[in-house]
């Protein structure tokens, strides 16, 4: 079953703008990753949050984690076109066999020049 | 370091006959491998994982099968293709915390 539920479905924005996205969950984890996809590509690996942090960054990207609420946001400051792509939420769960990611359905960013 | 590989990118095929998928992995020993589907538009859905060779646990009932005959080779296989078993198909492997993904083989049957 999914774990993961990321909103929106599709953001477009201009470039310089920020891109939020945000990633809720349903049982309780171990870390949260969030990949990229370009279109018709493999899935990138962009940043780890574990569950006993707050606030992560790296770059131009700033992930946070409410466990309190199960959900995770990823923000995209000063966007791209180069950004464009869609964004996955997935989450490590607690006593998880296996090591399984669980892989929201994904937000779709459009980057205007 | 470490890659991936996976093969073919694109496959055509028609419904009933068989499948065979295959993803290595270099530079690691006793990944974690999994493979996934991909549907047009949506999110990743996991169909297998192993944490060894023989080892492989199936997430979904479904017309495809799994092999691991060597610690860094992974098959997704079918007997006899289904229309709906059309998709991306994506190996990955895990040895700590993040995955590291194929390209992916993106199936259609006809």
């Amino acid at each position: 079953s999914q774990q993961g539920e990321e909103d929106p479905q599709a953001l477009s924005i201009q470039e310089g703008e920020n891109a939020t996205m945000n990633c809720s969950y349903k049982t309780s984890i171990n870390n949260l990753q969030w990949y990229r996809q370009n279109s018709g590509r493999g899935l990138v690996h962009l940043i780890l949050i574990r569950s006993n942090e707050r606030e992560k960054h790296s770059g131009r990207l700033r992930v946070t984690l409410d466990t309190s609420k199960k959900s995770s946001s990823l923000l995209i400051t000063a966007s791209r076109a180069a950004d464009t792509a869609s964004y996955f939420c997935a989450t490590d769960r607690i006593y998880n066999q296996g090591g399984k990611l669980i892989f929201g359905q994904g937000t779709e960013l459009s980057v205007k020049p | 370091s470490q890659t991936i590989h996976q093969w073919p990118a694109t496959l055509v095929q028609p419904v009933g006959s068989p499948l065979s998928l295959e993803c290595t992995v270099e530079g690691t020993s006793n990944p974690n491998l999994y493979w996934y589907r991909q549907a047009a538009g949506r999110g990743l859905q996991l169909l297998f994982y192993s944490v060894g060779i023989g080892q492989i646990s199936s997430e979904v009932p479904q017309n495809l099968s799994a092999s691991r005959p060597q610690d860094r080779q992974f098959i997704l296989s079918s007997k006899k293709l289904l229309l709906s078993d059309s998709g991306f198909y994506l190996c990955a492997w895990k040895v700590y915390t993040e995955a590291f993904f194929g390209q992916g083989t993106r199936l259609t049957v006809v």
